[in-house]
């Protein structure tokens, strides 16, 4: 079926360690973003990328890296994780390179336990 | 900068009752506006949006949301909750330029018989 698609689904990683949380779209959506969902915050934005070549640090950048691969793949990257980064991730996309009138297509999420 | 607040972390509705879970922005110009459903150990899926027009707009699964710019609000309706309706809701604010979407921190409902 066409959307987002995230790998891995599940991640346990110690502290220290390092991981790319993949994230691919194929809608020919120009946006993509990265968001960390936790207990009481809601969505936060870490980083986006309104188009190819481009990428834009969100709320909470610190600790992360991003790659806009191609138009279709966008992944973050957690040089050294850290039990601060315990959190659920997703990705999405849409169409402009802004918010647009679509809204954003989330996909099903990463959850990642830093221990 | 644009803001998201929804005033009421958690719900509980009998099933059948009516329902309404409450957002407010604050944004300078037109915002664009939205209202996303996430289920457990799911994605967010999109119930409904705003962007100009009628301020009354109707969205999947029986849910409607009305804005209101003088309130700065744009709360999120269904005359008749159902057991399958528990799960987290969140609103957010967008524009017609290039800033990412802000959430909410999310509203659970939770739905009891």
């Amino acid at each position: 079926n066409a959307g987002v698609t995230q790998t891995p689904k599940f991640q346990v990683l110690k502290t220290g360690q390092s991981m790319t949380l993949q994230c691919a779209q194929d809608m020919n959506h120009n946006s993509m973003y990265w968001y960390r969902q936790d207990p009481g915050m809601g969505l936060r934005l870490i980083y986006y990328s309104a188009s190819e070549g481009t990428t834009d640090k969100g709320e909470v950048p610190n600790g992360y890296n991003v790659s806009r691969l191609n138009k279709r793949e966008f992944s973050l990257r957690l040089e050294s994780a850290a039990p601060s980064q315990t959190s659920v991730y997703f990705c999405a996309s849409t169409r402009g390179t802004g918010t647009g009138r679509r809204g954003y297509t989330f996909g099903s999420g990463t959850r990642l336990t830093v221990v | 900068a644009q803001s998201v607040t929804q005033p009421d972390i958690h719900i509980t509705v009998s099933e059948g009752a009516s329902l309404e879970l409450r957002c407010n922005y604050s944004y300078g110009a037109t915002p664009y506006l939205f209202w996303y459903v996430q289920s457990p150990g799911q994605g967010l899926q999109l119930l409904l949006k705003y962007f100009s027009g009628d301020t009354l707009v109707q969205g999947i699964k029986g849910f409607e949301a009305e804005f209101k710019r003088s309130q700065s609000s744009f709360n999120l309706r269904k005359p008749s909750v159902h057991w399958s309706d528990a799960a987290e809701y969140f609103c957010a604010v967008g524009d017609s330029g290039n800033t990412p979407l802000v959430f909410g921190k999310g509203t659970r409902l939770s739905v009891i018989a």
